[in-house]
């Protein structure tokens, strides 16, 4: 079994929806979880960061974690042409940059 | 502020052969972390450099090193290329090894392997 699970899709959806992306995960010593977007043919970029279950809101884009359930969700307001591209969900145990990824969602915004 | 860069950005190998990728970090982070991602396993960690020290390694073969030069430049070293070595490459850096670090990546090498 992985430690970090995410379905890979792809999703599809229309614009202006409300985009919801998915990880669960095994390891409870995760302490900080992250939220990547990954256009084609370049790195993941940063888009959230959490270390505390909750929500955490910034702009379009809401973080969300479960440490009791070991869930942790994305989700994207508005959704735009622009935010298609492969979201992968991050997690560290702590001390190092030592990061467990999943394998990634692949979003379509259709116009 | 220049982002991070990798080179080559493409390359074609054949099995057996070594290969050497690079990372140019961001100016005045000294952590450079690699990555090799494909479809199936997605991104996993190779290993982190910190002050030309390697301090964590993820579950790679021996076959995967690196090392990092006193200007925080980094190199990764596949050597007797399989197959299965064909890749992205990614490459990250952050200004500390902490976790609370946001991590740069770079656009990453593609490696094929014949």
């Amino acid at each position: 079994q992985k430690e970090v699970e995410q379905d890979p899709g792809p999703l599809s959806v229309p614009e202006g929806a409300i985009v919801s992306l998915n990880c669960t995960y095994s390891n409870s010593a995760f302490q900080y979880f992250m939220w990547y977007r990954q256009y084609s043919r370049k790195g993941p970029e940063l888009l959230m960061y959490t270390y505390s279950s909750g929500n955490k809101e910034d702009g379009r884009f809401t973080a969300q974690v479960d440490k009791s359930s070991k869930y942790i969700s994305l989700f994207i307001r508005d959704s735009q042409p622009s935010d298609s591209a492969t979201y992968l969900c991050a997690l560290n145990s702590g001390g190092y940059q030592k990061v467990t990824f999943g394998t990634g969602t692949k979003l379509q915004v259709i116009p | 502020k220049a982002g991070v860069t990798q080179t080559p950005r493409y390359l074609i190998k054949t099995r057996g052969q070594q290969v050497t990728l690079s990372c140019s970090p961001i100016s005045g982070h000294r952590s450079v972390s690699w990555y090799q991602q494909t479809p199936g396993q997605g991104l996993q960690f190779l290993f982190e450099y910190f002050s030309e020290t390697q301090r964590n390694k993820g579950n790679f073969p021996g076959r995967f090193s690196g090392r990092q030069f006193s200007n925080s430049r980094s190199e990764m070293n596949v050597s007797t290329l399989e197959l299965g070595d064909s890749a992205l490459y990614l490459c990250a850096s952050s200004t500390t090894v902490e976790s609370t670090d946001t991590q740069y990546f770079g656009p990453g090498t593609r490696l094929t392997v014949l």
